[in-house]
């Protein structure tokens, strides 16, 4: 069926360093897309969010671009931290309603 | 304005018994979607209802589980003889309905059920 996969499992930067986390997803439909973090023992959090009308999307220290031509979803981490460590999920929302399907998920590791 | 709240966080259930996982969502917040998350993996969808509705129940397996939002009190769901294989994390996420609008989730914490 559709799904929304990552490229990189894991991803180790240099703190102040920025950070590029990719997604590819399948599902032409999907029209909504989002991002979590989910640090150890936690469950996701909301990071930002970008519908299919728009290709780029800004939030704080985190920029989210959206590529419908090879449906390609990334986040920008700006000047990573420390406290930026966790796995990022990418997930898309094509149902018409709040369900979203999650992708695998990709592991920050951030170097001191 | 308390988060979404999962209880227990930590459960141990032996093959064949019942599992039974607790979520209040956000004040205010009248959907809640339950996740499963095995080690090293996304999560996946299980089950989305609203008050005394299951509107969706596509990633819920056939037997064994179940779910339900009351008019009153938490989003309950239950698995029913427990085998290893759903030892997991399981999550719950509340939202509102907001048309045009972000279909942002708030997550709980999770409870982690481990089947010995």
């Amino acid at each position: 069926g559709e799904s929304v996969g990552l490229h990189l499992p894991t991803l180790s930067v240099q703190e102040g360093d920025n950070s590029i986390i990719n997604c590819a997803y399948s599902n032409s439909a999907s029209d909504y897309f989002i991002w979590y973090k989910q640090e150890s023992g936690k469950g996701p959090q909301f990071i930002i969010d970008i519908r299919s009308n728009m290709d780029k999307r800004q939030g704080q220290r985190v920029t989210v671009l959206l590529n419908k031509t090879v449906k390609h979803l990334s986040l920008q981490i700006a000047a990573t931290q420390p406290g930026d460590s966790a796995v990022y999920f990418c997930a898309e929302n094509s149902g018409g309603y709040q369900k979203v399907t999650f992708g695998t998920g990709t592991k920050l590791q951030v170097i001191p | 304005n308390a988060g979404v709240m999962q209880n227990p966080r930590h459960l141990v259930r032996r093959r064949g018994q019942e599992a039974r996982l607790r979520c209040s969502p956000m004040k205010g917040h009248s959907h809640v979607y339950w996740y499963r998350q095995l080690p090293e993996e996304g999560l996946k969808f299980m089950v989305y209802l609203q008050k005394e509705n299951i509107i969706d129940e596509s990633g819920m397996p056939k037997e064994r589980f179940s779910a339900e939002f009351p008019k009153e009190g938490p989003s309950i769901l239950r698995i029913q003889q427990v085998v290893r294989g759903d030892s997991a994390a399981y999550f719950c996420a509340s939202s509102q309905i907001q048309v045009l609008s972000s279909y942002e989730q708030y997550f709980g914490p999770g409870t982690r059920l481990t089947v010995t």
